[in-house]
């Protein structure tokens, strides 16, 4: 099992453009999670999916901000237009019955 | 909704003494506490978790208790290493996985020579 993966790992990107960060989640596994995770933050969840259904976007900064997973094994984290605030480490997980989550390696934003 | 409180957020201890990381919660329904470990630069990985059903889980070096009436849980390393050095994770959820975790603010432990 490969785990969950994540990409790109690092993303470099100029202020006021469109990121667009990816996650593949353990095969079987059948919710979702978007954290993001800052010194002055720590880790906040942003949007988690059960069975590709979105349950609760309530972390979700901004409209900026936008989650799709059209398959079991797919999910993307849109930011549109990015900002310098939004420089972070991005992480998905998945998590199978009754168990603790797999955190992919993550994704580094950073939005100069 | 579930509240997660972890102190101390710093521990720094010599090699071969133990490191203690203490956890409260507010919801007293949930039933599932992992325990994570990040190291720098990577994901948080999965190190322990115990259930409500369970007082006490030991694995090797580690082990994790669970108080339900006061509701807490502590994260115990024996013999700390070097290589225990990282930021610690405590969480708590309802134990379904449709259900979020909550995490803890995270203890940094820092194991000297």
């Amino acid at each position: 099992d490969a785990g969950v993966i994540q990409s790109p790992r690092h993303e470099v990107t100029e202020m006021g453009q469109e990121v667009t960060l990816r996650c593949k989640p353990i095969s079987g596994h059948n919710s979702l999670f978007w954290y993001r995770q800052t010194m002055m933050r720590g880790l906040e969840l942003l949007i988690y999916f059960n069975n590709n259904v979105p349950i609760d976007d309530s972390g979700m900064p901004e409209d900026r901000f936008s989650a799709k997973m059209p398959n079991a094994s797919f999910s993307t984290l849109k930011i549109q237009p990015s900002e310098p605030r939004d420089s972070a480490v991005y992480f998905c997980a998945s998590r199978g019955d009754g168990d603790g989550y797999t955190f992919g390696s993550g994704t580094r934003l950073t939005v100069v | 909704g579930e509240n997660v409180e972890q102190h101390p957020s710093t521990l720094s201890v010599q090699e071969g003494d133990s490191a203690v990381i203490k956890c409260t919660y507010s919801d007293s329904a949930s039933n599932y506490f992992p325990w994570y470990k990040q190291e720098l630069g990577k994901g948080p990985q999965l190190i322990i978790d115990i259930r409500s059903n369970v007082g006490e889980k030991k694995d090797q070096r580690i082990a994790v208790t669970l108080n339900k009436t006061a509701k807490h849980f502590s994260l115990h390393i024996t013999e700390t290493q070097p290589e225990d050095s990282a930021v610690y994770f405590c969480a708590a959820s309802k134990g379904t996985s449709s259900q979020k975790l909550i995490f803890g603010t995270g203890t940094r432990l820092q194991v000297f020579p």
